[in-house]
């Protein structure tokens, strides 16, 4: 069936270095990828989001990659703050309303 | 708008017992979903429904039965509640477009099974 695999499943960074997390899915019909940030006890929030039809999508410090031949897709933080320890879930939609998530990424900024 | 509203936050049930958990949305979205997060895990889909009236399983859907007879409401029953149940349930929303949409969470209800 449909999977994603998430990478890495824990990632620690030093305050104002940047961090990368990787997604790669196996259904090619897949267009739509969203990342979505979860803080301890809290609920998923979408944090930015990417369609088929785009190569990167930026949002300030964050930047979401998609490369389409290869079926994976990555998301970039920049200069991270203490504040974006989370967990990260990606995400790959096909068809219009049903999403296969990642098992996510613990993202420790150590201060 | 309140977003998408769970409840109860909370909730401990014996081996065996039955319950409902509420879902509410007020962004008039056609679209919603159930989730159960298990510790240290992602999100799996246990039922959907892409209007009032359909609703279809998703990965993880034994145990759980679900009805959509509005658009604003998605509940969630529990028929003999399980050990294996004990988790972290989300609901969520999105609009239906002619691609896909964010879906948006509601706080969860913490479920233990004991």
């Amino acid at each position: 069936g449909e999977n994603v695999e998430q990478h890495p499943s824990t990632l620690s960074v030093q305050e104002g270095d940047s961090a990368v997390i990787k997604c790669t899915y196996s259904d090619s019909a897949s267009n739509y990828f969203p990342w979505y940030k979860q803080e301890l006890g809290k609920r998923p929030q979408l944090i930015i989001d990417i369609r088929s039809n785009v190569g990167e999508k930026k949002d300030q410090r964050i930047a979401v990659t998609l490369n389409k031949t290869a079926k994976h897709f990555s998301l970039h933080i920049t200069e991270t703050q203490p504040e974006d320890s989370a967990v990260y879930f990606c995400a790959a939609a096909s068809g219009t309303y049903k999403y296969i998530f990642g098992t996510g990424t613990r993202l420790k900024v150590l201060a | 708008n309140a977003g998408v509203t769970q409840t109860p936050k909370f909730r401990i049930l014996k081996i065996g017992q039955s319950m409902t958990l509420q879902c509410a949305q007020d962004m008039n979205h056609n679209y919603m979903y159930w989730y159960r997060q298990d510790p240290g895990m992602g999100l799996k889909l246990i039922y959907y429904s892409v209007g009032a009236g359909i609703t279809d399983k998703g990965e993880v859907p034994n145990g759980y039965n679900v009805s959509r007879s509005t658009t604003e409401d998605f509940p969630l029953r529990l028929e003999l509640a399980a050990p294996s149940q004990t988790s972290v349930y989300f609901c969520a929303s999105s609009v239906k477009g002619g691609s896909n949409q964010p879906q948006h969470f509601g706080d969860g209800t913490r479920l233990s099974i004991l």
